[in-house]
């Protein structure tokens, strides 16, 4: 079975670009958290979705918002982008809202912004 | 944001030896996990703790959830190069909207 796809891999942007990530959960999952990681740092919480709607957010700006697709899919943009939003981006996903033992997340999108 | 203290930082030892890290939080939290990362990966889970004093094995790995329920370590035991990478402990508070809070990792080195 095909774990959590996270696209593109790698990517570079200058400042004040917008980008969108994507992230594909496990089969028969519904619910997808997106995390950033910054170097040296654990991953820090930004969004929850559960069944297409924001369930939690974290201590991010309004730049960043989010939206998850009928097939459960999710896309996590990123506007006016600054050097400090550079970071490992990480999807996770679950079978539903919240926390379970089923969380599991993805390799990631490595965001460059110069 | 608020990342849960967990020490040591780094951790340079010689394989065979066992390892000790710990994890400790100003906040109660009702789980608290236990994840590896290796480089250009996400993390993989490693334990989950689901209950205040209670003691979890996986294979070489015991991990512990502090009576408190604002703290927990991690041990590994006759450690083999393969162990090398960044664990991190991650609480979760319960309910359903919240997301993970991670410390900022210890970085294992196992020197031959």
């Amino acid at each position: 079975d095909a774990g959590v796809t996270q696209s593109p891999t790698h990517l570079i942007k200058t400042r004040g670009q917008h980008v969108t990530l994507r992230c594909s959960p496990i089969s028969g999952h519904k619910s997808v958290s997106w995390y950033q990681q910054v170097l040296g740092q654990g991953p820090q919480f930004i969004f929850q979705y559960y069944e297409k709607e924001e369930r939690g957010r974290g201590n991010f700006p309004d730049r960043f918002s989010a939206r998850q697709f009928p097939n459960y899919s999710s896309e996590l943009n990123v506007n006016a982008l600054l050097l400090g939003d550079s970071a490992l981006y990480l999807c996770a996903s679950s079978r539903t809202g919240g926390f379970n033992y089923g969380y599991t997340f993805g390799s990631g999108t490595r965001l460059t912004v110069v | 944001g608020q990342q849960l203290n967990q020490s040591p930082q780094s951790m340079f030892i010689q394989e065979g030896e066992d390892v000790s890290m710990n994890c400790t939080s100003s906040s109660i939290f009702n789980t608290w996990l236990w994840y590896k990362q290796d480089p250009g990966e996400g993390p993989v889970l490693l334990i989950a703790l689901y209950k205040a004093g209670e003691l979890t094995s996986n294979g070489r790995l015991t991990a512990q959830f502090g009576i408190t329920r604002k703290d927990s370590f991690l041990n590994i035991s006759a450690s083999i190069p393969s162990d090398v990478g960044i664990y991190f402990c991650a609480g979760h508070p319960g309910g359903g909207a919240d997301g993970l809070t991670f410390g900022k990792g210890t970085h294992l080195i196992i020197q031959p």
